[in-house]
């Protein structure tokens, strides 16, 4: 079945350093690839998405490419601050044939925490 | 827009028991989901509703969970009895369409069995 692999946290960075969250996944066909938030205390809220092989997702300084080759959508932020410290989630909506339905699967997480 | 409201937000019961959420989604929403979020793991789909029919409940535990959404707007998500391992935040979600896209979460009931 279809599944998300996500590197396991906590990762700890200071300021201003580079992030990468890796996740891969399994799918058969084309899925859509996801990034959600989770902030502390609060709701999942879509951070950004790709819906096909080579397409780049980007929003709030936050990036990631749709890997077909190898099967991979990594998270990316050049300069990382306080205020993002939450946990991120890797996601993919695969289409089913019998019910042509498009579901979310998820990955476990990754707990970001960033240090003044 | 009014986001996706559920509740209660939290609960605590004694296993054994039984307990019910509720889910108003975003108004003209016609894609319902519940999701099971246990402590330190990603979100698992339970079930999913196109308007008032079932969609997918292929993970929903049918033998003491059981979901209904009468008239295609609010939701209804029963656990009888409850088990310790059904401690989890339950997350329902909803989308214009059956296109996986457009997802808007709730904010959770936090359940605890004790």
């Amino acid at each position: 079945g279809d599944s998300v692999t996500q590197m396991e946290g906590p990762v700890t960075l200071s300021e201003e350093a580079f992030l990468t969250i890796n996740c891969t996944y399994t799918a058969t066909g084309y899925p859509s690839l996801f990034w959600y938030v989770q902030y502390p205390g609060e709701g999942l809220q879509l951070l950004l998405k790709a819906t096909k092989a080579d397409d780049k997702g980007s929003n709030k300084g936050f990036e990631a490419t749709y890997r077909k080759e190898t099967t991979s959508f990594h998270l990316e932020k050049g300069s990382v601050q306080v205020s993002d410290s939450a946990v991120y989630f890797c996601a993919l909506s695969a289409r089913i044939e019998d019910t042509g339905r498009r579901a979310l699967t998820f990955g476990s997480g990754t707990r970001l925490q960033v240090q003044p | 827009e009014a986001g996706v409201a559920q509740s209660p937000r939290y609960k605590i019961i004694e296993k054994r028991q039984s307990v019910a959420f509720w889910c108003n989604p975003i108004s003209g929403h016609a894609t319902l989901y519940w999701y099971q979020q246990i402590l330190g793991q990603g979100p698992k789909l339970l079930i999913q509703f196109q308007n008032n029919g079932v969609v997918d409940d292929s993970q929903l535990p049918k033998d003491r969970f059981s979901a209904e959404r009468l008239k295609g707007v609010d939701s209804t998500l029963k656990i009888q009895p409850a088990k310790l391992e059904d401690s989890a935040v339950y997350l329902c979600a909803s989308s214009l369409a059956l296109t996986g896209y457009g997802y808007t979460f709730g904010s959770g009931t936090r359940l605890t069995v004790v």
